[in-house]
């Protein structure tokens, strides 16, 4: 039973437009929202994340929305460069439920075109 | 900088043998996780450990055990390798304070081929 989806596997984007991710979940208990990002042959770094109180979350290029009543969340990337060619994780959390684990979506390769 | 070290980038194992993977960390963290990832199916939770000799199993804890005698250090054991146990293991760290989720910071992997 995979509580957390990414529908998409692959995406391309031209260099300089906007890249959005999506990412829906099942589990109901998930209140904290997490953006990983993994290079080949690397560990998953963090990218961003959002607790269930907010809606959106920006740093930088990358803002995160998150629709509780859909269960959806997704990540923007704006202008896309080629250093944000990766695979893209997103991962949730019942952290307010005393569950500190992390349950991750199966990821979206993100392909920027030069 | 938070650094977490795997002792092996890359093993070949042969079928039936004992494998040993280990996963150090120098921040102090009081969990450390250790996944598998494999295609199509991301990244899936093994087993966790939110203090020494303590030990969670995760999603998928079947054909292994883990081991923590020490804050820093978290090794995961494959009793008797077995060609499906073929993967790219990550191990993670994190600092929990009560009530407050914090990141997770991931070692580089091991990639393991059964033969």
């Amino acid at each position: 039973d995979q509580q957390v989806k990414q529908n998409s596997p692959s995406l391309s984007v031209q260099e300089g437009r906007i890249s959005i991710l999506n990412c829906d979940y099942t589990n109901s208990m998930f209140d904290y929202f997490l953006w990983y990002k993994k290079y080949p042959a690397e560990g998953p770094t963090f990218l961003i994340s959002i607790s269930s109180i907010k809606d959106k979350n920006e740093d930088g290029r990358f803002t995160v929305f998150l629709n509780k009543s859909a269960k959806h969340l997704s990540l923007h990337i704006v202008p896309s460069q080629p250093g944000d060619s990766a695979v893209y994780f997103c991962a949730a959390s019942a952290i307010g439920f005393g569950n500190e684990k992390l349950t991750f979506g199966t990821g979206t390769r993100l392909t920027i075109i030069p | 900088d938070v650094k977490v070290t795997q002792s092996s980038r890359y093993l070949v194992k042969r079928t039936g043998e004992k494998v040993f993977l280990e996963c150090v960390q120098d921040m102090d963290h009081e969990n450390m996780f250790w996944y598998r990832q494999d295609p199509g199916l991301g990244l899936r939770l093994i087993y966790f450990s939110y203090d020494v000799k303590m030990k969670e199993k995760g999603d998928i804890p079947e054909g292994y055990s883990v081991s923590r005698e020490k804050k820093e250090r978290f090794s995961l054991i494959l009793e008797s390798a077995s060609t499906n146990q073929t993967s790219m293991y990550l191990c993670a760290s994190s600092f929990s304070p009560s009530g407050k989720q914090e990141t997770q910071y991931f070692g580089p992997g091991t990639r393991l081929l059964v033969l």
